[in-house]
């Protein structure tokens, strides 16, 4: 299976303070996505990463890529409390046309 | 920001009865997919569709399943003789160009299956 893997299943922070997320991977991919999840809705696209890519930043997201240990972190920074949700990372083997989600992460941040 | 829109919202049926769950993917966009999500589990690709046909499929999508795109703007999934097990969120997704790049999702029907 290539389908990723986070880590952990649920955090819990208070508001103000870092949350960082891991995903591993399995197989060789074009890209890593990260998606976000409110409790529900459908999944709301936050950050791609192209496997040449070693870091990328979006506001107060910041995701690393290392293709050598088939992982991938995303961090959030100054969470606030409407950063409560489910938090996936997606990937894509190269060739494919299936993105494929792990379990995610439960984020929960306490106002 | 355009939008995919997926209809119903919620959709109840007992067991053994055909489903059908629509969707209204983004205009200019190629490609199209429909996923589930068991209550509490992860998000399971079920399908993809590019150029009228199927790109790629689970091994979930079995005889049960089919796609459509009866026109320029609708692509349906169709699930035949339901089973309890099929219970689950549905969402539609769409994306400009295949290979990985960015999925823009539905806000999905819930299905129930009684």
């Amino acid at each position: 299976s290539q389908q990723g893997e986070e880590d952990p299943q649920a955090l819990s922070i208070q508001e103000g303070e870092n949350a960082t997320m891991n995903c591993s991977y399995k197989t060789s991919i074009n890209n890593l996505q990260w998606y976000r999840q409110n409790s529900g809705r459908g999944l709301v696209h936050l950050i791609l990463i192209r496997s040449n890519e070693r870091e990328k930043h979006s506001g107060r997201l910041r995701v690393t890529l290392d293709t050598s240990k088939k992982s991938s972190s995303l961090l959030i920074t100054a969470s606030r409390a409407a950063d409560t949700a489910s938090y996936f990372c997606a990937t894509i083997n190269t060739g494919g046309f299936k993105t494929i989600f792990g379990a995610g992460t439960r984020l929960f941040v306490k106002a | 920001e355009p939008e995919v829109t997926q209809t119903p919202s919620h959709q109840v049926t007992q067991m053994g009865q055909e489903v059908i769950l629509r969707c209204v993917p983004i205009s200019n966009h190629l490609y199209f997919y429909w996923y589930r999500q068991i209550l509490g589990q992860k998000v399971e690709f079920l399908v993809s569709f590019y150029n009228n046909e199927i790109s790629e499929k689970s091994e979930i999508f079995d005889d049960q399943f089919s796609v459509e795109r009866p026109d320029g703007s609708n692509f349906t999934l169709k699930i035949r003789s339901t089973k309890l097990e099929d219970s689950a969120m549905y969402f539609c997704a769409s994306s400009e160009s295949g290979q990985g790049e960015k999925l823009f999702f539905g806000s999905g029907t819930q299905l129930s299956v009684l």
